[in-house]
């Protein structure tokens, strides 16, 4: 079985450019997250999508990130424009639904490294 | 979700079993411990659940309190490959929540 895709694997980009990150998940997978990892910290979670419906973007710093799921299969991830800050490892997961008290496990891929400078 | 609560780091020799704990004396009834490790430049990898009952797999075992207020991951011969930051997380319907995890080193 396929695991989750991501590109590209890294990306350096000046502060103020954009840059859009693209996630194909495990075949079948209803639920689809993206995380943001700065280094030395664990993953947080950005926004979850259920199909190509939003369950949760309460942390999406909405001002700078969109995230669209189309079709209900691949996934991007848009910054523009892009900070130092965002520096980090984007990642992206999906399990094959949400909720029933969270018993759907989460399968990560490899993420992509964004250096902005 | 409940918080969870591991100590940083934690060394084991190549072979013998490793047992990592994690404190979530907050946890629902409801809710599930689940364990992930992050190996260097890796995405997370899934490594097993639980609610209630221990549970095993080719990877590892999760034995949890007849409390559920802690559990210990057991990799039962660790390898070399086996060095990560393990994370224990509980979740109920809503996202995981990383903390800092525990850093295994696995030594020859």
């Amino acid at each position: 079985e396929a695991g989750v895709a991501q590109s590209p694997r890294y990306k350096i980009i000046e502060k103020r450019q954009s840059v859009a990150f693209w996630c194909n998940p495990i075949s079948g997978h209803a639920t689809l997250y993206w995380y943001q990892q700065i280094l030395g910290q664990g993953p947080k979670l950005l926004i979850q999508f259920q199909n190509n419906g939003v369950v949760d973007d309460s942390q999406l710093p909405k001002d700078r990130f969109s995230a669209e799921r189309l079709k209900g299969v691949d996934s991007t991830l848009k910054i523009q424009p892009a900070k130092l800050e965002d520096s980090a490892v984007y990642l992206c997961a999906s399990s094959l639904s949400w909720g029933n008290g969270g018993a759907y496990e989460q399968y990560f891929g490899p993420g992509t490294r964004l250096t902005v400078t | 979700d409940a918080k969870t609560t591991q100590p940083p780091s934690m060394d084991c020799a190549e072979g013998r079993a490793a047992n990592l704990p994690c404190n979530h004396s907050t946890i629902s009834g409801n809710e599930y411990v689940y364990w992930y490790r992050q190996i260097h430049s890796q995405g997370p990898q899934y490594i097993i659940h639980g609610l209630k009952n221990n549970e095993t797999n080719e990877m590892a075992s999760l034995i949890i309190t007849e409390d559920r207020k802690s559990s210990t991951l057991i990799l039962p011969h660790a390898t070399l490959r086996d060095t990560a930051v393990y994370y224990c997380i509980v979740r109920g319907n809503n996202d995981m929540r990383f903390g800092a995890g525990t850093r295994l080193t696995v030594k020859p």
